[in-house]
């Protein structure tokens, strides 16, 4: 019954290879985000889907493609990947509530790293 | 530019008090959050604040002095599962959250 889940959990590849990160949620969510943390436990927001279209789009590079099939599942391809790109990447999701309230509930995280 | 500030690290003692600061400069605000994060693990939900004054959560309590733009968290009889990151985190008026870059807690016995 986790709220939102991420998978895999760890992932190690090779510098130019193609992986994606699966999100899903089930708490009835309309908007996703895509968070890159780094070694030095800075948040940064990636990406954020509400009801399947993007409406925040860092200045990250487009080797980055957030795909969302529905609005539960928000999953994150990489291509090329390069050494910098090893972090641990967060899911999260939010609901605006009756005070206006969006609460940003994340996932446990996968541990990307490139080498 | 917006701007988030936190201490870096703080150490208190366990059963004492602890107050973590965080002052902000954004465009727009619609409310502060503050998350703790265990080492190896997402962020989790502590507290929320839109308008001023203080809320009480247990042992946890947040404040909110939005003319200052300033907030802290406090935690009161510190356990040592409280050691972790606090993170403070603002949205702006684009509902966007704007993070610091969050404060280490260690607690000693």
């Amino acid at each position: 019954d986790t709220a939102v889940s991420q998978t895999p959990k760890y992932l190690v590849t090779q510098m130019g290879n193609d992986k994606s990160i699966k999100c899903e949620q089930n708490l009835g969510h309309d908007t996703m985000y895509w968070y890159k943390q780094d070694s030095k436990k800075f948040l940064k927001i990636m990406f954020s889907y509400n009801n399947k279209e993007l409406i925040i789009n860092e200045t990250v590079p487009n080797r980055f493609s957030p795909k969302s099939p529905d609005k539960a599942h928000l999953n994150l391809h990489i291509n090329s990947l390069e050494l910098g790109d090893s972090a641990v990447y967060f899911c999260a999701s939010s609901q605006e509530d009756t005070l206006y309230q969006e609460t940003q509930y994340f996932g446990p995280g996968t541990r990307l790293l490139v080498l | 530019g917006q701007n988030i500030d936190q201490p870096t690290e703080m150490t208190a003692t366990e059963g004492a008090i602890v107050q973590i600061n965080c002052t902000y400069q954004t465009s727009g605000f619609n409310g502060l959050f503050w998350y703790q994060q265990h080492a190896g693990e997402a962020p989790t939900f502590l507290s929320y604040n839109v308008l001023d004054g203080l809320e009480e959560k247990g042992r946890f309590s947040s404040f909110l002095s939005r003319s200052k733009g300033y907030s802290y968290l406090l935690l009161k009889e510190l356990q040592m599962k409280d050691s972790a990151s606090y993170l403070c985190a603002v949205m702006d008026s684009n509902y966007q959250l704007i993070w610091g870059a969050g404060t280490k807690l260690i607690i000693k016995p």
